[in-house]
């Protein structure tokens, strides 16, 4: 199957962390990957992991990968206003085929 | 070099008319994905074209839709005699080569309501 599944609302304060869970169901998944969509925007890639990783850094940035339990995370450290958007997981289903959650919305607040 | 390009960014067609949605991929980029996001739902993939072929086409319905990209100009979504279930942001994406290691690029998407 290609179900991915995330929570759709995430609320933070400025400076903390933000940690976004994703689930995903086919094991032959080769690529996963994070998009952030603005208000008006366009998907725009964050980071991605290859499967046969269970971390990536970069910057603010973390992608912890569980691949027993099919289970991606994303945490921005120190959440800006700027990070307020729309967090997309995704998982590469074939060549050419991504399948992606229906996306959590992550609000900043002061 | 300009991002990918999708126009219009907003369409409002009512029930019956048809909706044409266009897409210039990235210069260079001869692979061109087409997506639809319905409201609270992630993007599903519809059609994957390269120059004047349609690779994949399992994610389109089978009726009223259709998708060229031919040897000159963008990428086009054609959807004949539209309903309110078309209502949906569709989303273009292209890359320069195919496989798995190739990063497709979005566009920003157009808005379809159909009213």
């Amino acid at each position: 199957g290609e179900d991915v599944e995330q929570s759709l609302f995430l609320s933070v304060r400025e400076g903390d962390s933000s940690v976004i869970n994703c689930t995903y169901t086919d094991s032959s998944s080769t690529y996963l990957y994070w998009y952030k969509q603005e208000p008006g925007a366009g998907l725009q890639l964050l980071t991605y992991i290859f499967s046969n990783m269970d971390m990536k850094q970069d910057q603010r940035l973390t992608v912890l990968l569980n691949k027993k339990d099919k289970h991606l995370s994303l945490r921005i450290a120190d959440t800006q206003t700027g990070d307020s958007a729309i967090y997309f997981c995704a998982e590469r289903a074939n060549d050419y085929k991504l399948s992606f959650g229906a996306g959590t919305t992550v609000t900043v607040r002061a | 070099n300009a991002g990918v390009m999708q126009n219009p960014r907003h369409l409002v067609r009512r029930r019956g008319q048809e909706a044409r949605l266009r897409c210039s991929p990235m210069k260079g980029h001869s692979h061109v994905y087409w997506y639809r996001q319905l409201p609270e739902e992630g993007l599903k993939f519809m059609v994957y074209l390269q120059k004047e072929n349609i690779i994949d086409e399992s994610g389109m319905p089978k009726e009223r839709f259709s998708a060229e990209f031919p040897k000159e100009g963008p990428s086009i979504l054609r959807i004949q005699q539209v309903v309110r279930g078309d209502s949906a942001a569709y989303f273009c994406a292209s890359s320069p080569t195919g496989g798995r290691n190739t990063e497709a690029f979005f566009g920003q998407g157009t808005r379809l309501t159909v009213v």
